[in-house]
């Protein structure tokens, strides 16, 4: 949502452990969903997405869930390894009109520790 | 999956140059590309809409003379910094979507720093 401008959160995990990345985005009628891992110096990639009529998806080793009720958004990352350290952003797509447009969230630093 | 190229990945120039930074959709048509702008660990700022053969939308507080935005075909966007200057130094990335597509692929960035 509406959190450009504020520091990254950081989050450190022990390699091998589960990482729970949560976001709270800003608008209710937003209707798609999207985490993007980005590593330095390089562009957002694509994780794996969620429509808002859905509130569990899963992908390799990644997991999003969906809370609507509370406007909430979290990425499970089983199994952390080395190569997951990066910064993780989510996104909410909000149709207007003719128009998409996707906002991102804050972004967090993710680190796994050896 | 689809492949956004952006060049160059990194420029210095000296301060009242103008820059082109270059996006491409390799293996798609891309209807509509966004440019961005990320200062360090901070979040993507979008600056400006940019669809194929028209004007592009930019966001409140970017200056459209500032940053010329050039849509000309489905496969290509420019973003071009005119008359650079230091406070314009920052990271910028472009993205595309494919028509009736939802997801968007971004370019690997651009790395600006003036001089």
């Amino acid at each position: 949502g509406e959190s450009v401008g504020l520091h990254l959160p950081t989050l450190s995990v022990q390699e091998g452990d589960n990482s729970i990345i949560n976001c709270a985005y800003s608008n209710s009628a937003s209707d798609y969903f999207i985490w993007y891992k980005q590593e330095s110096g390089k562009g957002p990639q694509f994780i794996i997405d969620i429509r808002s009529n859905m509130d569990k998806r899963q992908g390799q080793r990644v997991t999003v869930l969906l809370n609507k009720t509370v406007k909430h958004l979290s990425l499970q990352i089983a199994a952390t390894q080395p190569g997951d350290s990066a910064v993780y952003f989510c996104a909410e797509n909000l149709s207007s009109g003719s128009a998409r447009q996707l906002t991102f969230g804050s972004g967090t630093q993710l680190t796994v520790l050896p | 999956g689809a492949v956004v190229s952006q060049h160059p990945s990194r420029v210095i120039c000296k301060s009242g140059t103008s820059v082109k930074i270059e996006c491409r959709s390799l293996d798609f048509q891309a209807t509509t590309m966004f440019w961005y702008r990320q200062f360090p660990k901070k979040s993507l700022m979008l600056m400006a809409t940019s669809n194929e053969g028209s004007k592009a939308t930019y966001e409140q507080g970017v200056e459209k003379d500032k940053f010329l935005i050039n849509h000309a075909s489905l496969t290509l966007s420019t973003l071009t910094v005119t008359s650079a200057h230091p406070e314009d130094s920052s990271f910028y990335i472009c993205s595309a979507r494919e028509a009736g597509g939802e997801k968007l692929f971004f370019g690997s960035g651009t790395q600006l720093s003036v001089l």
